[in-house]
C-alpha cells in the first residue's frame, strides 16, 4: 500500500531564507515521487519528479528534492525563498499501479 | 498545461439536482482522472479511466459516476448532488514519457451545492 505524509501543514519563512517542506512516503516498490505547487485559486503545476535516475532532483524555480530510500523521505528545498513561492505544495507517490497518492499539502507563507 | 480543459469552471446548483462536469484533452492520452480537493485532505481520487469505456473507482467514488465514450472526453456525473459534494474538482491526464508517467492537471471546476 502507498501513502504520503507531509509533516507540516503550514510553514512560514522570511523572504531570502531557505525553504524546507518535508514529505515521507510508504511504498512496497521503488516509487515515483512528485512535488506539485498550487498558487491560490489556480491549478496544480509540476515542480519536479523522482524517477530513480538520480537521487537529487532539480525542478523549476530553484526548487530541488532529495530521495532518501533509507529514510523513505523526499523533502523539498529551496536555498532562498521568494514572495512568489507562497503557495500550497503537494507531495505525490506512485508505484507500479494506476493511482497516484497525494499528501494533504503544506501551505507556505513567505514573510517580507 | 497538456491541453486539458474543464467545463464549466464554476457551477452553483441545488441539492438533489444532477450535475455533469466535463474534462477534455487534446493529446490523445490513454489515462484520465477525476479528483476532488477539500481543505485538509489534499486531492482525493474519485474515478479514473484507462481507455474508452474502461473506468475504475478511486478512494471517494460514492455518489459519482463517470463515462468515457471517446478518448478526448471524460465526464463526471453527480446523479443527485449533495452539500457534501461542494468542492473543487480537478481532471488530470497521465502522460507517458521518459522514465516515468506524470500527471498534468486541468484548471479545475468549483462546484457549490446549496
Amino acid at each position: 500500500a502507498q501513502s504520503v505524509t507531509q509533516l507540516d501543514s503550514h510553514v512560514s519563512v522570511s523572504e531570502g531564507t531557505p525553504v524546507l517542506l518535508r514529505c515521507n512516503y510508504s511504498s512496497s516498490y521503488s516509487p515515483s515521487l512528485f512535488w506539485y505547487v498550487q498558487h491560490p485559486n489556480k491549478g496544480l503545476q509540476l515542480l519536479l519528479k523522482y524517477t530513480s535516475a538520480a537521487t537529487l532532483v532539480k525542478g523549476i524555480n530553484g526548487f530541488e528534492a532529495e530521495f532518501k530510500k533509507s529514510e523513505t523521505s523526499f523533502h523539498l528545498t529551496k536555498p532562498s525563498a521568494h514572495m512568489s513561492d507562497a503557495a500550497e505544495y503537494f507531495c505525490v507517490v506512485r508505484d507500479t499501479g494506476n493511482q497516484f497518492y497525494f499528501g494533504t499539502g503544506t501551505s507556505l507563507t513567505v514573510i517580507p | 498545461d497538456a491541453g486539458i480543459t474543464q467545463s464549466p469552471r464554476h457551477k452553483v446548483t441545488e441539492t438533489g439536482t444532477p450535475v455533469t462536469l466535463r474534462c477534455h484533452q487534446t493529446e490523445n492520452h490513454r489515462y484520465m482522472y477525476w479528483y476532488r480537493q477539500d481543505p485538509g485532505h489534499g486531492l482525493r481520487l474519485i474515478h479514473y479511466s484507462y481507455g474508452v469505456k474502461d473506468t475504475d473507482k478511486g478512494e471517494v467514488s460514492d455518489g459519482y459516476s463517470v463515462s468515457r465514450s471517446k478518448t478526448e472526453d471524460f465526464l463526471l456525473t453527480l446523479e443527485s448532488a449533495t452539500s457534501s459534494q461542494t468542492s473543487v474538482y480537478f481532471c488530470a491526464i497521465r502522460a507517458s514519457g521518459g522514465t516515468t508517467d506524470t500527471q498534468y492537471f486541468g484548471p479545475g471546476t468549483r462546484l457549490t451545492v446549496l
